[in-house]
């Protein structure tokens, strides 16, 4: 079957630190992956994506890379900032299954200054 | 600004009453989908519509119906609340079914049963 699977968080950074969510996923045929945040009292957001293998998402400061070979896609940034907290779900998508997005449980960053 | 409008954004039921919650999106996607969203579970599928007047269920369509009788709305009902539907609801719309295409989400509906 399809199924997502995130580090469990939450996770705790200062200011200015080196950010990495690890996702892998499991999935039969050529799925898309996906990054969603969510901020405090909202619905999710789109961050970034990537439709084929070797093929890299990035959206401010945010970058994944699709590695079918260890069937992962984690999530890192260089430097975070406190407006950076959120939930973060990793997610896949196949057309064959009516284009359902499978969610991963989410992982609570929190920055702080 | 064009997107998905969940209402209403917080209610509370008492057990055993019954409410809708309406999602409603301008974009002319064509696939609709209904969440939940409860701590350390993620997002779990309701049901969801694949066009104007389909439906069908998800992982966890219990307790739950929908109703697409027009291409922008997509309608949850829960006839009988109980403090087990305590959650937050999601409503997402997506052009079509293809990988490349993520979900517009909308704001969410917190729903408390008690």
């Amino acid at each position: 079957g399809n199924s997502v699977t995130q580090m469990e968080g939450p996770v705790t950074l200062s200011e200015e630190a080196f950010l990495t969510i690890n996702c892998t996923y499991t999935a039969t045929g050529y799925p898309s992956l996906f990054w969603y945040v969510q901020y405090p009292g909202e619905g999710l957001q789109l961050l970034l994506k990537a439709t084929k293998a070797d093929d890299k998402g990035s959206n401010k400061g945010f970058e994944a890379t699709y590695r079918k070979e260890t069937t992962s896609f984690h999530l890192e940034k260089g430097s975070v900032q406190v407006s950076d907290s959120a939930v973060y779900f990793c997610a896949l998508r196949r057309g064959s299954t009516l284009g359902r997005l499978y969610f991963g449980r989410g992982t609570q960053l929190t920055v702080w200054p | 600004n064009a997107g998905v409008t969940q209402t209403p954004k917080f209610r509370v039921l008492k057990t055993g009453q019954s409410m809708t919650l309406l999602c409603a999106q301008d974009m002319n996607h064509e696939y609709m989908y209904w969440y939940r969203q409860d701590p350390g579970m993620g997002l779990r599928l309701i049901h969801y519509s694949v066009g104007e007047g389909t439906t069908a269920k998800g992982e966890v369509p219990d307790g739950y119906n929908v109703s697409r009788l027009k291409k922008q709305n997509f309608l949850l009902g829960l006839e009988s609340a109980a403090p087990s539907q305590t959650s937050v609801y999601f409503c997402a719309s997506s052009y079509s079914k293809d990988n490349n295409y993520g979900y517009t989400f909308g704001s969410g509906t917190r729903l408390t049963v008690v």
